[in-house]
């Protein structure tokens, strides 16, 4: 158990639906960070944000959007939901800013979603 | 475009073989090159964090070196045993942005069979 939770486990829904996966991170983290595991990619870095303010940005769709709360939790709002949408949603959390020098990220279970 | 390879893709050995994976990245801009553990139904697992041009890293039979100057890391599995089966993901940590944003490579399968 890493200490991060995801919620929910597992989502179905339609195209064109929309959808919020939400993230605890660890206690004392301040770092969250959002990644996306399709069928046939590796894991894709979305989006980090860092005591509430969104830091790095990597492919992320303009569907899709996140956001870090005053209490470190953060959700990734997913809209208008595509066929390819489906995926493995991993959020994770790190110390600091930069998880490099010892500071590695831990994952929580991740959500699975399936678009229909 | 910043690419993290990783080979082979996957590998089936038998219980007590020794084997060895790599993961190839930028030379240039480097920061920190990690190595994650991901076992089936479970979520990535930090393995190590390295730093430094020449670092070893070990953890009971699992050891990694690096190598900044050539862009490459190598990870060693002494004695594989059959709970060491999992997908072995390196992530390169650029230097160029302040932030913790990783590249994941797409993973070396390991099946380790008694």
């Amino acid at each position: 158990d890493s200490g991060v939770t995801q919620t929910p486990k597992h989502l179905i829904t339609a195209t064109g639906q929309r959808v919020t996966l939400r993230c605890s991170p660890r206690s004392g983290d301040l770092s969250v960070y959002w990644y996306q595991q399709s069928l046939d990619q590796g894991l894709q870095f979305l989006i980090q944000y860092y005591n509430g303010e969104e830091r790095a940005k990597g492919n992320i769709l303009e569907r899709f959007s996140a956001q870090q709360f005053p209490d470190l939790h953060s959700e990734l709002n997913l809209s208008s939901l595509e066929l390819g949408d489906s995926a493995l949603y991993f959020c994770a959390s790190s110390v600091d800013l930069r998880s490099g020098q010892g500071s590695e990220q831990f994952f929580g279970p991740g959500t699975r979603l399936t678009v229909l | 475009i910043l690419n993290v390879e990783q080979s082979p893709q996957s590998l089936h050995v038998q219980e007590g073989d020794s084997t060895n994976f790599t993961c190839s990245f930028p030379s240039s801009n480097f920061y920190a090159l990690h190595w994650y553990r991901w076992e089936t139904a479970k979520s990535p697992e930090a393995l190590f964090v390295m730093t430094l041009n020449g670092d070893e890293k070990k953890k009971g039979r699992i050891s990694a070196t690096l190598n900044t100057k050539e862009g490459y890391s190598y990870l060693y599995i002494k004695g594989s045993q059959p709970e060491d089966s999992a997908t072995y993901l390196c992530a390169f940590h650029p230097g160029s942005s302040n932030t913790g944003k990783l590249i994941f490579g797409q993973g070396t399968t390991l099946q380790v069979k008694p």
